[in-house]
């Protein structure tokens, strides 16, 4: 079975800390998301990676960064954490090198997810 | 850009009934999957759909791509069915993103 995990369920940080989300997947794949998802708002894509060093911005990146030095990892970064910022986070990772346009035609593979608190 | 709306916004069903879950697009699509989110928050794919019907056991899909709605068919509901049932589609040719619906929150009752 694809184990993907996210390094923490809850997470309690203040305004203007550096925030570190991260996901790991032990099946060998080329794809890793992060989402966040918020209430009446569905998933929104913030970072997109298809390969080791290689990323794509998604729908909201503003405020946020992405770390993919190994294959098997995929960290999301708050530089400066804000109240709206506050959410649940969703990691994701896919089988095959798929542009983000073609991502989709894969079953994506998701963690538990981590609640974010920015006091 | 593509909007994506899901109906109804929630559901309540005794266990045994069937649903119909609707997504609606605004565009024409390349991609389209259905999602489940259980009651704990996991995710799960569906169906990967954008045209066609598939079946996996109790669950079916149909995609109209030329009417750009998709259904997704639950039949003889059980609990574990509960959730948020989400589409998510992609454009593909005109733009690079994937847009999800706000859900269809199932809930069913024993």
């Amino acid at each position: 079975d694809v184990k993907v995990t996210q390094s923490s369920r809850y997470l309690v940080k203040r305004t203007g800390e550096k925030v570190f989300l991260e996901c790991v997947q032990d099946m060998d794949h080329e794809n890793m998301f992060w989402y966040r998802q918020d209430p009446g708002l569905g998933l929104r894509l913030i970072y997109f990676s298809y390969d080791v060093k290689m990323k794509e911005k998604g729908d909201i990146p503003e405020g946020y960064s992405v770390s993919r030095e190994k294959k098997e990892r995929f960290s999301l970064i708050l530089e400066s954490a804000s109240t709206n910022q506050t959410s649940m986070y969703l990691c994701a990772s896919s089988p095959t090198g798929a542009a983000l346009r073609e991502s989709l035609r894969d079953e994506q593979y998701f963690g538990p997810g981590t609640r974010l608190t920015v006091t | 850009g593509i909007q994506v709306e899901q109906s109804p916004p929630d559901l309540i069903l005794q266990e045994g009934a069937n649903s119909t879950l609707r997504c609606n697009f605004s565009d024409s699509v390349n991609n389209l999957q259905w999602f489940h989110q259980n009651p704990w928050g996991q995710l799960i794919n569906l169906f990967y759909i954008p045209s066609g019907t598939k079946q996996n056991g109790r669950l079916s899909a149909t995609t109209v791509a030329t009417e750009r709605y998709s259904l997704l068919y639950i039949s003889s509901s059980q609990t574990t069915d509960s959730g948020v049932y989400f589409c998510a589609v992609e454009q593909g040719w005109r733009d690079d993103k994937i847009i999800f619906g706000k859900g269809t929150r199932l809930h069913i009752l024993p």
